[in-house]
C-alpha cells in the first residue's frame, strides 16, 4: 500500500490568495512529481524532483512553484491564485534506482478559485 | 517524442460483458508499459505493468500483453463488474532523461448492473 498524502483534499478560495498544496510520502522515494488533471481527465506533468534540492519544470508550463527541502515533502505553491488555476492536482512518487517501478499517487487536491 | 494513444471513451457495458480498452504507443528504446485506474474522488492506482516485449501483466482479472510488433498494450477483462467503473490510463515510462511517465488521455468506463 502506497503511503503518499495530499492536503487539503478540497480547497475553494478567492482570486489573489497565496496557496500551498502539501504532499508527503513515507516511502523514502527520491523522485516526486506534480500533475495537473483537467476536467477532461488528461494528466499534465507540471513539476518533478530527483531528490532534495532538485526541482524541474514539467511538460506543461505552470505558474506554480515547488520546493524539495526534505525527501518526504514536496509542496506546490501558487503566489496569487487565479480562476485559470482551478483544477485537480495530483502528487506522485517513485523509487530512483529502478525505472520500471511505478509511480505511487496521492488522492489529489481539487482546487477551485473563485 | 514518446506518446500514448488510448481508445476514446466513454465506454458503457453491462455487467459480465467482455472488456477491451485499446492502447498503442510510440517510443524510442524499450519502455515499460503500465495501466493505471482512477476511481471517483481518488488518485491513480497501478493496475498492472509489463517491462519487456511479450510480457503479460495481470491483476484483479485484468490482463494486458506488451506487443512490440504492433506497439500495443490493450487492456482486457473477461467479465466486468459494476465495481470496475472508473477511468483507465495507459502509460509508458520514458527510459531516457527524467524517466517520466507518458500518459494516454484516459478512458472512462461505466458498468451497468
Amino acid at each position: 500500500e502506497a503511503d503518499i498524502y495530499q492536503t487539503p483534499r478540497y480547497l475553494v478560495i478567492g482570486t489573489g490568495k497565496k496557496i500551498t498544496l502539501e504532499c508527503s510520502q513515507t516511502m523514502g522515494h527520491d523522485k516526486m512529481y506534480w500533475y495537473q488533471q483537467d476536467p477532461g481527465m488528461e494528466l499534465h506533468l507540471i513539476h518533478y524532483s530527483y531528490g532534495v534540492n532538485s526541482t524541474e519544470k514539467g511538460d506543461l508550463s505552470s505558474e506554480s512553484t515547488v520546493s524539495r527541502i526534505r525527501t518526504e515533502h514536496f509542496p506546490l505553491t501558487l503566489e496569487s491564485a487565479r480562476p485559470s488555476h482551478t483544477s485537480q492536482y495530483l502528487c506522485a512518487s517513485s523509487e530512483w534506482a529502478d525505472i520500471n517501478q511505478p509511480q505511487h499517487f496521492g488522492d489529489g487536491t481539487r482546487l477551485s478559485i473563485l | 517524442g514518446n506518446s500514448v494513444t488510448q481508445m476514446e471513451g466513454p465506454v458503457t457495458l453491462s455487467e459480465e460483458a467482455f472488456l477491451t480498452i485499446n492502447c498503442t504507443y510510440t517510443a524510442t528504446g524499450y519502455p515499460s508499459l503500465f495501466w493505471y485506474v482512477q476511481y471517483p474522488g481518488e488518485g491513480l492506482q497501478l493496475l498492472l505493468k509489463a517491462t519487456k516485449a511479450d510480457d503479460k501483466g495481470s491483476n484483479k482479472g485484468f490482463e494486458a500483453t506488451y506487443r512490440k510488433e504492433t506497439t500495443s498494450f490493450h487492456l482486457e477483462k473477461g467479465s466486468v463488474q459494476v465495481s470496475d467503473s472508473a477511468v483507465y490510463f495507459c502509460a509508458l515510462s520514458d527510459v531516457q532523461g527524467a524517466q517520466k511517465l507518458v500518459f494516454g488521455q484516459g478512458t472512462r468506463l461505466t458498468i451497468n448492473p
